[in-house]
């Protein structure tokens, strides 16, 4: 494992609060990446990072936003959380080919 | 964009038998293509991945197939066990980005 922690790793919130996910890696892996889970869709890529300060956005990106000051941290930010972001969130890190998950944030938003 | 799709979404064997599930990919700049193990509550695991310059890898009782000309790639699973149950994924990296497919739920009844 790439020495991947999420945090918090279960969250419950309210709809229109905000809320920040944070992964932390201890691999210095230059590329992280921040992924949702539901049933019968697989796992679609919200944004990723190639860099300190180098983001992109994946298939999801709607209503969220990252960050990454450091290497090792990589942020995902609900500005106003929603019912339809209640979701599993899992972080990667990728070496040259390899891609390696952390152990997953439980969001619910009522 | 790139495309996969994933069959059988569910599998059931018994212990002892093989499984195998398949997927398709549709851009052929696609050149890595790993698999990855869900356990319940917990973050996908590689178990096994596979280049576009080879056309099959094993390890112990799992093997991935890629045929490129057809754009499919398939993973073995020999002799099942009971621990073998678990959600398997699939991917394609066209570039910096996987995309997986929707997943299988294999059960293994002993």
């Amino acid at each position: 494992d790439a020495g991947i922690t999420q945090s918090p790793r279960h969250k419950v919130t309210e709809t229109g609060t905000p809320v920040t996910l944070r992964c932390h890696q201890t691999e210095n892996h230059r590329y992280m990446y921040w992924y949702r889970q539901d049933p019968g869709h697989g796992l679609r890529l919200i944004h990723y990072s190639y860099g300190v300060k180098d983001t992109d956005k994946g298939e999801v990106s709607d209503g969220y936003s990252v960050s990454r000051s450091k290497t090792e941290d990589f942020l995902l930010t609900l500005e106003s959380a929603t019912s339809s972001q209640t979701s599993v969130y899992f972080c990667a890190t990728q070496t040259a080919w390899e891609q390696f998950f952390g152990p997953g944030t439980r969001l619910t938003v009522l | 964009g790139e495309n996969v799709e994933q069959h059988p979404s569910t599998l059931s064997v018994q212990e002892g038998d093989s499984a195998v599930i398949k997927c398709t990919y549709s851009d052929s700049a696609s050149n890595y293509f790993p698999w990855y193990k869900q356990e319940l509550g917990k973050g996908p695991q590689l178990i096994i991945d596979i280049r576009s310059n080879v056309g099959e890898k094993k390890d112990q009782r799992i093997a991935v197939t890629l045929n490129k000309t057809a754009k499919h790639f398939s993973l073995h699973i020999t002799e099942t066990q009971p621990e073998d149950s678990a959600v398997y994924f699939c991917a394609a990296r066209p570039t910096d980005k996987l995309i997986f497919g929707t997943g299988t739920r294999l059960q293994v009844f002993p």
